[in-house]
């Protein structure tokens, strides 16, 4: 148990709709990041967030986007779904500089 | 970014049987973590391990950062063990950078 929960754990969406997915970080990390993991791969960077700010981006384009709130929980957003966004979504939240501790993630399917 | 080569891709051993997997990555890293990914998706933390050598249970793992890899070694596995292995090391900022993964298959 990592004190890190996800939702939902599951979703289906149709090409071009809009989603959004949220993360509860552990109690005392501040910083929280998004990857995306496609079958087969290993996790990718989205971005990440620390005290509310946008702290690093990855190769992702702008209909990705995402916000951290006073509690630290965060949501990632995505407009104009792709078939290619169909993929486990991932939280990990930290201290920053120290050990990460990841969600259970969301797996999203674009039809 | 930072480049990581994980060795090798697939392994498939009998129960009892001792592993390592190798981790290789192309710059100087602030962060290095060995992750077990389970059939549902979850990242289980193995190790924190930006450098030196730590043990829990039969699993170990040692980093040699000047030498840029990482080794983790299990030892007299369980079916228990099967799953995918990952590598994360991370920079300044905290991002991390994942290698492909060792897929590991432990056959009773």
């Amino acid at each position: 148990e990592t004190g890190v929960t996800q939702s939902p754990t599951h979703l289906i969406k149709t090409r071009g709709q809009q989603v959004t997915l949220r993360c509860s970080s552990q109690s005392g990390h501040n910083t929280v990041s998004w990857y995306q993991q496609a079958l087969g791969q290993g996790p990718q960077f989205i971005f990440q967030y620390y005290r509310e700010e946008e702290n690093g981006r990855g190769n992702f384009p702008p209909r990705f986007s995402g916000l951290q709130f006073p509690n630290y929980s965060s949501e990632l957003n995505v407009n104009a779904l792709e078939l290619d966004d169909s993929a486990l979504y991932l939280c990990a939240s930290s201290q920053t500089g120290y050990e990460a501790f990841f969600g259970q993630g969301t797996r999203l399917t674009v039809v | 970014g930072i480049q990581v080569e994980q060795s090798p891709p697939d392994l498939i051993l009998q129960e009892g049987a001792n592993s390592t997997l190798r981790c290789n990555f192309s710059d100087s890293v602030n962060n290095l973590q060995w992750f077990h990914q389970n059939p549902w998706g979850q990242l289980i933390n193995l190790f924190y391990i930006p450098s030196g050598t730590k043990q829990n249970g039969r699993l170990s793992a040692t980093t040699v950062a000047t030498e840029r890899y990482s080794l983790l070694y299990i030892s007299s596995s369980q079916t228990t063990d099967s799953g995918v292995y990952f590598c994360a090391v991370g920079d300044t900022g905290n991002q991390f950078y994942f290698g492909t993964g060792t897929s590991l298959t432990v056959i009773p």
